[in-house]
């Protein structure tokens, strides 16, 4: 099983939509999570921290499952500048370092 | 505004040449990371370093290396550049192990 998984998409969704993405993790111990938004040729821009309660900013909200070691991201009201490749990264403690893992992305495409 | 900030953007360059990729902040951030980047791979950790004088290897470190003299600066050398290593590379920094990584906006490699 790979570290973190993500689905890559694409999601297609017409603006207006909301849409969820999940993200799932091997390792127990995982410290922090975040969610990284990637658009075309460009650097990884954080997007949100993922806190075990749970966190929303805006149309976006973030949750973190420890039991079933995923986690989620939900986009409401999607528009069209939201189309991205989402990253989701876990960090791990091992070896006396940190470890950040992070997925292959899912890919978003808001459709007019 | 602290930034980090990348050279060259662009490479071009034939097989066996040595190559070095710079890699500026000015955050004061003790750690830095490289990563590369490629279709079906996501981002992938090369090296890392928590402060001066100390560099690690990631995941995929074979064939490159890279030193810490300052704070400020983590270059990344590919020893005998090779086709495998086409790529664009990103550097990234961040204050604790467990905290956001800031990115540069990349170098695009091309080995001809």
């Amino acid at each position: 099983r790979k570290e973190v998984e993500q689905d890559p998409g694409p999601f297609n969704v017409p603006e207006g939509a909301t849409v969820a993405f999940n993200c799932t993790y091997s390792n127990s111990a995982s410290q922090s999570f975040f969610w990284y938004r990637q658009d075309c040729r460009k650097e990884p821009k954080l997007l949100m921290s993922v806190y075990s309660s749970g966190n929303e900013d805006g149309r976006f909200t973030a949750q973190l499952n420890r039991a079933s070691q995923y986690i989620s991201l939900l986009i409401r009201d999607s528009k069209l500048s939201d189309s991205a490749t989402y990253l989701c990264v876990v960090v791990a403690t091992g070896a006396g370092s940190y470890q950040l893992t992070f997925g292959k992305g899912t890919k978003l495409s808001v459709i007019p | 505004d602290a930034e980090i900030t990348q050279s060259p953007r662009h490479k071009i360059t034939e097989t066996g040449r040595q190559v070095t990729l710079a890699c500026h902040q000015t955050w004061n951030h003790n750690n830095m990371f490289w990563y590369r980047q490629d279709l079906g791979h996501g981002l992938r950790l090369i090296h890392y370093s928590y402060g001066v004088q100390d560099t690690n290897k990631g995941e995929v470190s074979d064939g490159y290396s890279v030193s810490r003299s300052n704070t400020e600066d983590l270059p990344l050398t590919l020893e005998s550049a090779a086709s495998s290593q086409t790529s664009v590379y990103f550097c990234a920094s961040s204050e604790g192990g467990r905290d956001e990584q800031f990115f540069g906006p990349g170098t695009r490699l091309t080995v001809l």
